[in-house]
This record gives C-alpha cells, structure tokens and sequence, in this order.
C-alpha cells in the first residue's frame, strides 16, 4: 500500500487560513468515513485532532476542521496561530483491512 | 487519564529481533471497544503503521512488515508488545505504542516513543 499524498509544505501568515489536502484512492480514503489527522511538535508524539473525517477530540480548538471529498480528505486550519507551526499528518483505513499514513506536511505560519 | 509507555532496547544489532512493550497505566488493557497498537517514525521521516491487535485479540499488519512482526498482549502485566525479527537498518525509527477507539480513526492515546537504532 502506497502512502497518501500530502502536500510537503504549506504556508500562511498569522490568522490567515490554510488547507491540507490528503489524496488517497478507491482502496482507502474513499469507501470510508475513516480519516484522521495528527498534529506533530519536533520532538513530541503525534497528537490527533480530527478523526473520523470531521469529529474533533474534546479539547481541541474549533479553528481545526476536516472535510473529505472522494478519494481526497482536507485539513482546514482557520486563523493561523505561530503554535499551529507543526507537522501534520493524515491517516486512512484501507480495503485490506490497514492503516495508511501520508507522507506528512510543514505547517510554517510567516 | 490512560498512559502509555514504551520500553525495550535503543540499540538492536542488524539480524537480531526487536522486543518492545508498551506498559498501560490508568485504565485496563482488556477493555471493550479499544484496540492497541504500534506506529513508527525514522529520522527525519513520516509516520508508517506497524500494526493492531484487536480487543478480540486478533492481529492486523502492515503488508510490508508482516511476515516479520507480532503484536500480543500481556493482560496480567497490563501492556502489549511488538516483535520484530531480522532487524536492518532502515528499521531504525521512533516507535511508538497507540491506543485506537474500536469503529472510528481516533487514536486518542499515544506513548512518547522510544528510537531504536539498528546499529552493529
């Protein structure tokens, strides 16, 4: 199984809004409601902050949203904060009953 | 409030087999509904799925690891494992140990991680 595709990098100036995309295919993101994504500090473990496509653990800022269209699911992150500056990645269910990561993307707010 | 901690060698010699456990504390590993599991972070790297073990106790694997790993938990001592035989060097990584919600993406628990190097 090959890795979803993230974006390597994406940019925005503070409160500004930026959108990951995370293209996967018909054999995992699109037949399932099954994607996450996890916010990661360097040095840190990954945290999750959206799951299950659009669901927001308790605790997490409203500012993160997740939609999903297809074969492709998509972070939002409104009003761009410095502490948003993080790795993000995005996680899918597949047909063969696995998981499947993206290959990552850099957060840098300017 | 569940914790999760990894524990186990940070320097394997190429050939040799990874032993790692991940020690739960504040809740119970035999709980319903909950799945445990590992993932992995090389230098530098993405994040790779390892593997799963249901709360049925079924297993679950990366396609490109299977043949090498085994995931199983230990409910006396309250933590699960991973193994991982015939170790190289592109399995030197972070690993870390999760916990996922059962019918949902939402893998609410992490452990810190623990980097094993694969090194002779």
């Amino acid at each position: 199984q090959s890795a979803l595709a993230q974006p390597a990098s994406v940019s925005g100036s503070p409160e500004q809004s930026i959108t990951i995309s995370c293209t996967g295919t018909s054999s995992d993101i699109g037949p399932y409601n099954y994607v996450s994504w996890y916010q990661q500090h360097p040095g840190k473990a990954p945290q999750v902050i959206i799951y299950d496509v659009t669901n927001r653990p308790s605790g997490v800022s409203n500012r993160f949203s997740g939609s999903k269209s297809g074969n492709t699911a998509s972070l939002t992150i409104s009003g761009l904060q410095p502490e948003d500056e993080a790795d993000y990645y995005c996680s899918s269910y597949t047909t063969s009953s696995t998981w499947v990561f993206g290959g990552g993307t850099k957060v840098t707010v300017l | 409030q569940l914790h999760l901690q990894e524990s186990g060698p940070g320097v394997v010699k190429p050939s040799e087999t990874l032993s790692l456990s991940c020690s739960v504390s504040g809740g119970s590993i035999s709980m319903n509904g909950y799945h445990w599991g590992w993932v992995r972070q090389p230098p530098g790297k993405g994040l790779e799925w390892i593997g799963t073990i249901f709360d049925s106790g079924v297993t679950s694997y990366s396609p490109s690891l299977k043949t090498r790993v085994t995931i199983f938990v230990d409910t006396c001592r309250n933590e699960f494992s991973l193994k991982l035989s015939s170790m190289t060097a592109a399995d030197t990584a972070v690993y870390y140990c999760t916990r996922r919600r059962g019918a949902s993406s939402l893998r609410d628990y992490w452990g810190q991680g623990i980097l094993v190097t694969v090194s002779s």
